[in-house]
């Protein structure tokens, strides 16, 4: 089954210990992005990722880190998370950020 | 001003109406995405538009990329439709997305 598959689900930490939050697709596609949702902020991309190696900021960057060192793994750090990255965060891939995007379950994450 | 806007940003239905969600923006595109996110956190893509219009079931997405603006028509409402309407941009140059805050659907029965 094609899929984005992200863990953990939930997880509740403490401000400064590093966390990374895993995603991984099985349909072979370059193009992976991070995004974190809020209440009254909607949706915003954090870091996106045309292929491996190349990864690129979106509009919410600050405090996070990427890597993309296999083409089915985009992991996201947080080196150290504070209450503000307290959030919903999807992963999502597709051939490209201008086709059709597939989004993993989501992971929520609270920093406290 | 937000890059995307959409409107409205609640709507609430009979079972059965012809629903239209609006969405526009300011910025050069090469793609626009409309979104469906249902209570519960899942979000599924319902289009890709680069031009024209597109058709599944009854739901049916225009865009008229002089007029930066882009149309979510459901067709025959039904309560399972109620969910977040989503509309999102690729930027034209780059890959970059960006997003609309949303309009939220209630279909009442």
């Amino acid at each position: 089954e094609a899929q984005v598959t992200q863990n953990p689900r939930y997880l509740i930490t403490v401000t400064g210990k590093k966390l990374t939050v895993t995603c991984s697709q099985n349909m072979n596609h370059e193009y992976m992005s991070w995004y974190r949702q809020d209440p009254g902020l909607g949706l915003r991309q954090i870091y996106y990722s045309m292929n491996v190696e190349v990864t690129d900021k979106g509009d919410v960057p600050e405090g996070y880190k990427v890597s993309r060192k296999e083409k089915r793994n985009f992991p996201l750090i947080l080196e150290s998370p504070s209450p503000n990255q307290t959030s919903l965060y999807f992963c999502a891939s597709s051939w490209g950020g201008y086709n059709e995007q597939f989004f993993g379950p989501g992971t929520r994450l609270t920093v406290l | 001003k937000n890059e995307v806007e959409q409107s409205p940003q609640n709507l609430t239905a009979q079972e059965g109406e012809f629903i239209t969600i609006n969405c526009s923006y300011s910025v050069g595109i090469s793609a626009l995405h409309w979104l469906q996110q249902h209570p519960g956190g899942g979000i599924v893509s319902l289009f890709m538009l680069s031009s024209g219009k597109k058709k599944h079931g009854r739901l049916i997405a225009t865009i008229n990329i002089q007029e930066k603006h882009s149309s979510l028509h459901i067709t025959a409402s039904h309560p399972r439709d109620s969910a977040v309407y989503i509309c999102a941009v690729t930027l034209e140059y780059g890959n970059k997305l960006v997003f609309g805050a949303g309009t939220i659907l209630r279909v009442k029965s």
